[in-house]
């Protein structure tokens, strides 16, 4: 069973859509992210939820809307994409937010042409 | 604000040969560090954390890692490399009190026949 799942894996689109990347993590864990890692590898978080409360909220542009329905999964919506968004997409998961291990999806490739 | 730097952007190693990736952090507190590794096309694993206590860590596949606070640093080493290490590795920092992780930008692993 894959621990935490994003759909869809390759994202290609049109520049001014909006497109929806699900994640659920069946591993019973109340803290989820979305990470973002660009073509340099660079990974730098998004946002995280606790309990479906928002705690970490990174400088992201208000066209990304993370919503979390309950503790098992956490979606991100992208309005209006631009080149600049065509990245990986990770989402996460853990036990709480400090020691914990955080255990990664395998990520959806994002295209924007 | 929290910061990890991993100096070597890309290590090359012949196998069997020793290895060490660095990571130097700075954090105002005691941090909790981690370091995961990336195959290609995948999401991350962890390979090891520190917390406290024991400051030389042993994690999976062989690999080890010792924090240096006086160094600000926790060197990732494995002393004998595998082809199938070749990977990415991020070497993360871990806000003891937000929860926030911040990862370094990689260090790319290539491994020679």
């Amino acid at each position: 069973d894959t621990a935490v799942s994003q759909t869809p894996k390759y994202l290609v689109t049109q520049m001014g859509n909006d497109k929806s990347i699900k994640c659920e993590q069946n591993l019973g864990h109340d803290t989820m992210y979305w990470y973002k890692q660009d073509s340099k590898k660079f990974l730098k978080i998004m946002f995280s939820y606790n309990n479906k409360e928002l705690i970490i909220n990174e400088t992201v542009p208000n066209r990304f809307s993370p919503k979390s329905p309950d503790k098992a999964h956490l979606n991100l919506h992208i309005n209006s994409l631009e080149l600049g968004d065509s990245a990986v997409y990770f989402c996460a998961s853990s036990l709480g937010s400090r020691r914990n291990t955080i255990y990664f999806g395998e990520g959806s490739w994002l295209t924007v042409v | 604000a929290q910061s990890v730097t991993q100096p070597d952007i890309h290590i090359t190693v012949s196998e069997g040969a020793s290895l060490e990736l660095r990571c130097n952090y700075s954090y105002g507190a005691t941090p909790y560090l981690f370091w995961y590794v990336q195959s290609p096309g995948q999401g991350l694993q962890l390979l090891l954390k520190y917390f406290s206590g024991d400051t030389l860590v042993q994690g999976i596949k062989g690999f080890e890692a010792e924090f240096k606070r006086s160094q600000s640093s926790f060197n990732l080493r494995k002393p004998s490399v595998h082809w199938s290490d070749a990977a990415e590795y991020f070497c993360a920092v871990v806000d003891s009190y937000a929860g926030k992780s911040t990862f370094g930008d990689g260090t790319t692993l290539t491994v020679k026949p």
